[in-house]
């Protein structure tokens, strides 16, 4: 079974409508991160999670949210999906154990398998 | 100015032959990068990690780093069609939030 996991997979829905992307995974890790893919504009981070209690915004937050109802389970919602929310959306999850002695993150980011959502 | 830059090709190598990708940033904070592969439709998977200057080797793989130039490259020596993908640079900012380029095309011809 897959370390990381998304569903759903792909989702097709209407303007207006409210969605919820989940992500879980098995790999014991405290952090959290969902990201969205979009032609030429790469991988930009939406909103991250260190632990449970812990919830930050990244670069592009505006017209999500997200919540961290256990260590494994990490769920990005679109209050009121629009068409330019058509994108990849991929949840990583890292540990926090890094190289020993390293003053910064040496963290990896595992990603899961990514969700295909299209806002028409 | 891009926080990460990489060119987005396509570069295209010979099955056999070295294929050399490159990376800038623009934060001289940085201290860790990473390259990772992505294949169409799929999610990226780590492929080599670096955080001092110099090269670092695994298999056929290496990465080099030059902090000064601020300059990050993978070298995929002896490549294979199946190494074809698109490869992302990552740098870490901080607080593990990676700043992605917008990966370079390789595409292996056998």
């Amino acid at each position: 079974d897959a370390d990381v996991t998304q569903t759903p997979r792909n989702r097709i829905t209407k303007t207006g409508k409210r969605i919820m992307l989940e992500c879980s995974q098995t790999k014991g890790h405290d952090r959290m991160y969902w990201y969205r893919q979009d032609p030429g504009l790469g991988l930009r981070l939406i909103y991250y999670s260190f632990d449970v209690k812990d919830i930050n915004k990244g670069e592009i937050s505006d017209g999500y949210s997200v919540s961290r109802q256990a260590q494994a389970k990490f769920s990005l919602s679109l209050e009121s999906a629009i068409p330019n929310q058509t994108a990849l959306y991929f949840c990583a999850t890292s540990d926090n154990l890094g190289l020993a002695g390293a003053t910064y993150s040496t963290d990896t980011q595992y990603f899961g398998p990514g969700t295909r959502l299209t806002v028409l | 100015q891009k926080e990460v830059e990489q060119n987005s090709g396509p570069l295209s190598v010979p099955e056999g032959a070295i294929a050399s990708l490159n990376c800038t940033y623009s934060d001289r904070g940085s201290q860790s990068f990473f390259w990772y592969r992505q294949y169409s439709g799929k999610s990226p998977e780590l492929i080599m990690s670096i955080y001092s200057n110099g090269d670092k080797e695994d298999g056929r793989f290496t990465a080099q780093l030059n902090k000064a130039s601020q300059y990050v490259s993978l070298l995929i020596r002896d490549s294979q069609p199946s190494d074809s993908a698109t490869y992302l640079c990552a740098v870490n900012r901080g607080f593990q939030k990676l700043v992605f380029g917008t990966g370079t095309r390789l595409l292996v011809s056998p």
